[in-house]
């Protein structure tokens, strides 16, 4: 079956510092990844979308500088938070698409600032 | 601007009722709409989905409704059972392998038993 895998789980940071998370697809080629970020207030919030052979595409408020993410093959994407604040808190979730429509979540990384 | 509206907020059913979860969404570009099922600190799960040429699509106890021109849709969760609570989110995307998926705000179901 396909499965996405999110690492790590959780983390805590201190502010003002910043934190990697990982996103693997297992047992399917991703064509497309896209990051998401949910929060109480705002549900799932789109970061980012990487489709294999394009540029990675960011969101309004969503930036590169902010949110690098990397890409390297149909199985694997990383997203660094840089310098992450309050604001920047909450699930982060990796979605993978499989062929033309079904998209599959990892578990997420849930990041907390403090 | 919400793209995709789901309804009600949340929902409370007893065992074994059916339990009938709405969403609407604006841009009549959107034909491919899934459901996720999520639980408290768990990713959301695809649970079914349809394609905008399909206005039902059944899995077991859960069926999807679709109405194109109205666009609307609705699951409906037949003999609910306690293990069903969850939030449940309707998505819809413009169908192209893409992983740009609209989330409308969820749905919290409760089924007391």
């Amino acid at each position: 079956g396909a499965l996405v895998y999110q690492y790590p789980r959780r983390t805590i940071c201190k502010s003002g510092t910043s934190m990697r998370m990982e996103c693997q697809a297992v047992g399917f080629q991703a064509t497309s990844v896209a990051w998401y970020r949910q929060s109480p207030q705002k549900t799932f919030e789109l970061i980012a979308l990487s489709t294999v052979n394009s540029a990675i595409k960011y969101e309004q408020n969503f930036t590169q500088e902010k949110f690098p993410i990397s890409h390297p093959n149909l199985s694997f994407s990383s997203m660094t938070v840089l310098n992450a604040y309050l604001e920047d808190r909450g699930l982060y979730l990796c979605g993978a698409a499989q062929g033309a429509t079904e998209v599959f979540f990892g578990k997420g990384t849930r990041l907390t600032v403090v | 601007q919400q793209q995709v509206r789901q309804s009600p907020q949340s929902l409370t059913v007893w065992e074994g009722e059916t339990a009938i979860l709405n969403c609407s969404y604006e841009n009549s570009a959107f034909d491919y709409f899934p459901w996720y099922q999520q639980f408290p600190g768990e990713g959301p799960a695809l649970l079914i989905s349809i394609l905008s040429v399909s206005n039902k699509k059944e899995d077991g106890r859960f069926t999807i409704f679709f109405n194109k021109r109205e666009k609307k849709l609705s699951l409906h969760i037949a003999d609910s059972q306690p293990g069903d609570s969850a939030t449940y989110f309707c998505a819809a995307v413009n169908q192209g392998g893409s992983a740009k998926l609209i989330f409308g705000e969820g749905t919290k179901l409760t089924v007391s038993s």
